[in-house]
């Protein structure tokens, strides 16, 4: 069975540019969350999904930051426009059933804001 | 404010000596208790859980931990560390009734020497 995949692994923009991350879930699990990782900071929950719906977005940074489940599969994470504070590691979990049950992650994606 | 602390940033084990990575929570109840490990390019392994009864979880790769209550704390150990187990270790906890979002500690990088 395949993990969680994102995508890209990598990306380095210009402050002011738009990025989008993807995140491909394990099949069939419901909970898909956003996490993020500043540089020498700890990793801080962004928002979670369950299916297509958003049920808690208090940890998104600002309005810049748009995310969507399309039909409860891939979730797309979008910076517009990204600012020199957006650079860090971006992780998606998945999980199934309970909402306590392992959150399975992805290796994340690394954004670079120049 | 419910939060995560790992004390120790960066901590140097020789192989096959025992290992303790602390970890201190604040938060008003028992919440629910993780410990994940982060290997260079991988994404984030849950070793154990906690969640009631028998304060010491048994987890994998030879991990255990335990909770206690009165110092807030939920310590992992091992008794003998292996050059492979050389990777950042997080502590994270999810407060009962908040969607299953998982707030982490700073992490703790862990070398092991030959």
């Amino acid at each position: 069975e395949a993990g969680v995949t994102q995508f890209p692994s990598h990306s380095v923009i210009e402050k002011g540019q738009t990025v989008t991350l993807r995140c491909d879930p394990i099949s069939g699990h419901d909970n898909l969350y956003w996490y993020r990782r500043v540089m020498g900071k700890e990793i801080k929950f962004l928002l979670h999904f369950v299916k297509e719906s958003k049920q808690d977005e208090s940890g998104m940074p600002n309005n810049r930051f748009l995310a969507e489940r399309t039909g409860g599969t891939y979730s797309t994470l979008k910076v517009q426009p990204a600012e020199l504070e957006d650079s860090g590691v971006y992780f998606c979990a998945s999980s199934q059933g309970g909402l306590y049950n392992e959150q399975f992650f992805g290796p994340g994606t690394r954004l670079t804001v120049l | 404010a419910q939060s995560v602390t790992q004390p120790d940033i960066h901590i140097t084990v020789s192989e096959g000596a025992s290992l303790e990575l602390r970890c201190n929570y604040s938060y008003g109840a028992t919440p629910y208790l993780f410990w994940y490990v982060q290997s260079p390019g991988q994404g984030l392994q849950l070793l154990l859980k906690y969640f009631s009864g028998d304060t010491l979880v048994q987890g994998i790769k030879g991990f255990e931990a335990e909770f206690k209550r009165s110092q807030s704390s939920f310590n992992l150990r091992k008794p003998s560390v292996h050059w492979s187990d050389a990777a950042e270790y997080f502590c994270a906890v999810a407060p009962y009734n908040q969607g299953g979002k998982l707030i982490f500690g700073q992490g703790t990088e862990l070398s092991v020497k030959p």
